[in-house]
């Protein structure tokens, strides 16, 4: 099981911008899907766990959804912040074994 | 304070052995499973590995099954990876990470701030 993320995204501040996850080889809804942030410098942080619920202390500015009808996992931030500047990683696992499988992160710039 | 703590990491020749170390404190470290997560610099998250509360299930990523070995010890509340046969592709920052499950099939809500394993003659 893989997970897909564009590479990198670029959105105004204020703006909205939507991050993808395409799961191959299973089903994207098999499993919990988490999102992590991981700002410049610094170690990753949750945002969104079991595919749609903010874990303490997120903004409600971050919230996760699915689509099974493409096989995806989405992170939409809206109200952008130059803060919000990050490496995004998508993370679930595998279907058949006990392994993680994070997706290969998608770098946002916030311009 | 609650934090995780690695060490251990360091320079090694290929085909060595390193012992990586991560000492938890501020949170009742038996109640959790614990993984292992590398970042090569300027590349993405990679997990290795995965134990549950009472090690009764572990879990390891392919390009390490075989050559890594997860243990912990809950008295003594540290976490370890036993890296054996390294090669120059296991280069890469290496962070000790708390699960919010007793299972390792949750969510990790804490990381370390990593140790630096470096694998090169």
């Amino acid at each position: 099981f893989m997970l897909t993320q564009p590479h990198s995204v670029s959105e105004s501040p204020g703006k909205t911008v939507t991050i993808s996850c395409t799961g191959s080889g299973g089903d994207i809804d098999h499993n919990f899907i988490q999102w992590y942030q991981q700002r410049p410098g610094s170690v990753p942080t949750i945002l969104i766990y079991e595919e749609n619920q903010r874990f303490s202390g997120v903004p409600d500015r971050f919230s996760g959804s699915i689509d099974t009808s493409s096989n995806s996992a989405f992170l939409t931030i809206s109200g952008l912040k130059t803060e919000d500047e990050a490496d995004y990683y998508c993370q679930s696992y595998d279907n058949v074994d006990p392994v993680w499988v994070f997706g290969g992160g998608t770098k946002l710039t916030v311009l | 304070e609650v934090q995780l703590v690695e060490s251990g990491g360091g320079l090694v020749q290929p085909g060595r052995s390193l012992r990586l170390s991560c000492a938890a404190s501020g949170f009742k470290f038996d109640d959790y499973a614990m993984h292992w997560v590398r970042q090569a610099p300027g590349k993405g998250l990679e997990w290795l590995s995965g134990i549950s509360w009472n090690s009764y299930s572990l879990g390891y990523a392919d390009s390490v099954k075989g050559r890594f070995t997860i243990s912990r010890d809950n008295a003594r509340k540290s976490l370890f990876l036993q890296m054996d046969n390294l090669r120059a592709e296991d280069t890469a920052f290496y962070y000790c990470a708390k699960d919010i499950l007793r299972g390792f099939l949750g969510t990790i809500d804490m990381w370390g701030q990593g140790t630096m394993v470096s694998v090169s003659s």
